[in-house]
């Protein structure tokens, strides 16, 4: 089966500007997780959707970050403006559901905020 | 607040040599317990995972971890190590029943030497 997939695999930006990252997870996964791994960090969970509800928002910085996944399928996940700090990996995984589940990740888009 | 602790950051080994990397939790309820992989220029992957029953679960590649409940750990074992483990090892853990986030650990860097 394929796996996720994600795009950009890498991108430069300027602090302030805006980005914008896709994935598509494994056809018929109902949850899509994005994480930010910082360098020398785990993956810190910053939104969970099931399907193309949010389950958990908590940690995602929302005066600057926004995610969608509108039909269910695929997403994006948004920063604008972009500081600093914002510089990490970005993964995307899927699994069939929450919870239980093995959760399947994608390649990751490496941000560099500069 | 809950947390997920794995204090080696780097461990260096000699083919053939015995490995046993910590992970310590502090959740307040039924957990359900994962152990991650990412080997250099791979996707984050699932090495094993326990949910209930038997404590002493097996996963790929020969990997094992135990989970002993009164000391909050899970700890990640395979008695001789090939230099084909050096990856970074990340321990997950989440609450069980509903919709509960994953927390990883910080991760830990294995480097294998033929």
């Amino acid at each position: 089966e394929a796996g996720v997939a994600q795009s950009p695999r890498y991108k430069i930006i300027e602090k302030r500007q805006s980005v914008a990252f896709w994935c598509n997870p494994i056809s018929g996964h109902a949850t899509l997780y994005w994480y930010q791994q910082i360098l020398g960090q785990g993956p810190k969970l910053l939104i969970q959707f099931q399907n193309n509800g949010v389950v958990d928002d908590s940690q995602l910085p929302k005066d600057r970050f926004s995610a969608e996944r509108l039909k269910g399928v695929d997403s994006t996940l948004k920063i604008q403006p972009a500081k600093l700090e914002d510089s990490a990996v970005y993964l995307c995984a899927s699994s069939l559901a929450y919870g239980m589940s093995e959760q399947y990740f994608g390649p990751g888009t490496r941000l560099t905020v500069t | 607040a809950q947390s997920v602790s794995q204090h080696n950051h780097h461990v260096i080994l000699s083919e053939a040599a015995s490995l046993e990397l910590g992970c310590n939790y502090s959740y307040g309820g039924t957990v359900n317990l994962f152990w991650y992989v990412q080997y250099p220029g791979q996707h984050l992957q699932l090495l094993l995972k326990y949910f209930s029953g038997d404590p002493l679960v097996k996963g790929i590649k020969g990997f094992e971890a135990e989970f002993i409940k009164s000391k909050f750990s899970f700890n990640l074992r395979k008695p001789s190590v090939q230099w084909s483990d050096t990856a970074e090892y990340f321990c997950a853990v989440t609450l069980s029943g509903g919709y509960q986030k994953v927390t990883f650990g910080t991760g830990t860097k294995l480097q294998v030497i033929p």
